[in-house]
């Protein structure tokens, strides 16, 4: 079954070090989100990608980067972890919206990677 | 302003109870709505669209209201399974925007 991975589900990291989220799909979905989720904020988007090569910014994107080298894979970099990193990252994968942006909502999420920066 | 705001509740409702509960959108143009599920801090799940003439999946009653941007969700005959957090999630173009959630507990 096609399926999407997240890992590591948890890190411990210290303040200043690069860490890595990786986000594997077998979908073969073109779309890939990023979002981070924090109480009182809900999901709030990092980054996505429409295809491969492709990457844009979402409404909370500073001190991360991804990059989109095949369809399978947006891998998700903090480049200096701060505290207010802290948090629960999900990737998530769509297929090909519809014309005109309307399309059927649905994205397949991971099963979420818990960040603690200390 | 936030895109999307909902109620966070919770809402503790008996089994068997009828609950709904809003959410609103600031963007007129956005295009498309959602409800999604999460379970216990898991990852969301889609529930069901919601449509500008209504839609029902089972007990689950979904509106739209665009000209005061808002969407509800309604559960009748709630069970024990329906506890969770409910995300409304709202479509500008290409990009999915969330709520916070509205928590619901149903309780036996």
């Amino acid at each position: 079954d096609a399926e999407i991975t997240q890992s590591p589900r948890h890190k411990i990291t210290e303040t200043g070090r690069q860490v890595t989220l990786a986000c594997h799909q077998t979908w073969n979905h073109n779309n890939m989100f990023w979002y981070r989720q924090d109480l009182g904020h809900g999901l709030r988007l990092i980054h996505y990608s429409y295809g491969v090569q492709d990457t844009n910014k979402g409404e909370v994107s500073d001190g991360y980067s991804v990059s989109r080298s095949n369809t399978e894979d947006l891998p998700l970099t903090l480049e200096s972890a701060a505290s207010s990193q802290t948090s629960v990252y999900f990737c998530a994968s769509s297929a090909d919206w519809q014309r005109e942006g309307r399309s059927t909502g649905e994205l397949f999420f991971g099963e979420g990677s818990r960040l603690t920066v200390l | 302003r936030k895109e999307v705001e909902q109620d966070p509740g919770p809402f503790n409702v008996p089994e068997g109870a009828t609950v709904a509960f809003n959410c609103t959108y600031s963007n007129s143009a956005s295009q498309s709505f959602f409800w999604y599920r999460q379970d216990c801090r898991k990852e969301p799940k889609l529930l069901m669209s919601v449509y500008s003439s209504g839609n029902e999946d089972g007990r689950f009653t979904a509106q739209l209201n665009r000209a005061s941007q808002y969407i509800s969700l309604l559960i009748r005959d709630s069970k024990l399974s329906d506890s969770a957090t409910y995300l409304c999630a709202v479509t500008f173009y290409y990009k999915l925007s969330f709520g916070a959630g509205t928590t619901v507990t149903v309780r036996a």
